[in-house]
């Protein structure tokens, strides 16, 4: 079973629109992860935000942790065609093993 | 500062036969973990290992083992393949340990398994 669950499934932008996605998950966490994965080959890490923190910023990404409702958001500014890929939040406890949800599919048109 | 590499890129087998997945970890890094991918699911975790040992393991039948060699190289075994083992196998390696080091994973860039 996965801990995580992104939303929207599927996003579809203009070039140079913000992309939101958020993510949801069951159980208290160390870590939050943010991964890019392109034409389903391996993974790229984003952003990590600790259970601690509240936002992070990375470049054109900002990420947001609300442990009190278990959940989290990405937000990708001024899109690029080049970030198009599937976007996958992975939460991690104690064990460090990391849990993913099913992902969002984002499509950035030209 | 070299990344993760798997090989084979593509597999094909025949369902019951037996497969060996390979996996160089990042210079640095002293665990390796191993996900299975179906296609347009997220990564499962199958298993950890830190000083060549299992350090965690998720719900995996025991067909699926692994071993750590001293350089942090990995291997992922595959017994009595099935249909439904068919999925894209992602290596990662990490610096997890002492415990608060880094929680990031560097991923490969998988080998893509099918079972006829």
């Amino acid at each position: 079973s996965q801990q995580g669950e992104e939303d929207p499934q599927a996003l579809s932008i203009q070039e140079g629109e913000n992309a939101t996605m958020n993510c949801s998950y069951k159980t208290s966490i160390n870590n939050l992860q943010w991964y890019r994965q392109n034409s389903g080959r391996g993974l790229v890490h984003l952003i990590l935000i600790r259970s601690n923190e509240r936002e992070k910023h990375s470049g054109r990404l900002r990420v947001t942790l609300d442990t009190s409702k278990k959940s989290s958001s990405l937000l990708i500014t001024a899109s690029r065609a080049a970030d198009t890929a599937s976007y996958f939040c992975a939460t991690d406890a104690a064990d460090y093993k990391l849990s993913f949800g099913a992902g969002t599919t984002v499509t950035v048109r030209a | 500062e070299t990344g993760v590499t798997q090989s084979p890129t593509h597999l094909i087998k025949t369902r019951g036969q037996q497969v060996t997945l390979r996996c160089s970890s990042q210079s640095g890094h002293n665990t390796v973990s191993w996900y299975q991918q179906a296609l347009g699911q997220g990564p499962q975790f199958i298993f950890q290992y830190y000083r060549e040992e299992e350090n965690g393991r998720g719900n995996f039948p025991p067909r699926f083992s692994g071993l750590q060699f001293p350089n942090y190289s990995s291997e992922l075994n595959v017994n009595a393949l099935e249909l439904d083992d068919s999925a894209l196998y992602l290596c990662a390696s990490s610096r997890l340990f002492p415990p608060g080091t880094d929680a990031r994973h560097t991923f490969g860039s998988g080998t893509r398994l099918t079972v006829v």
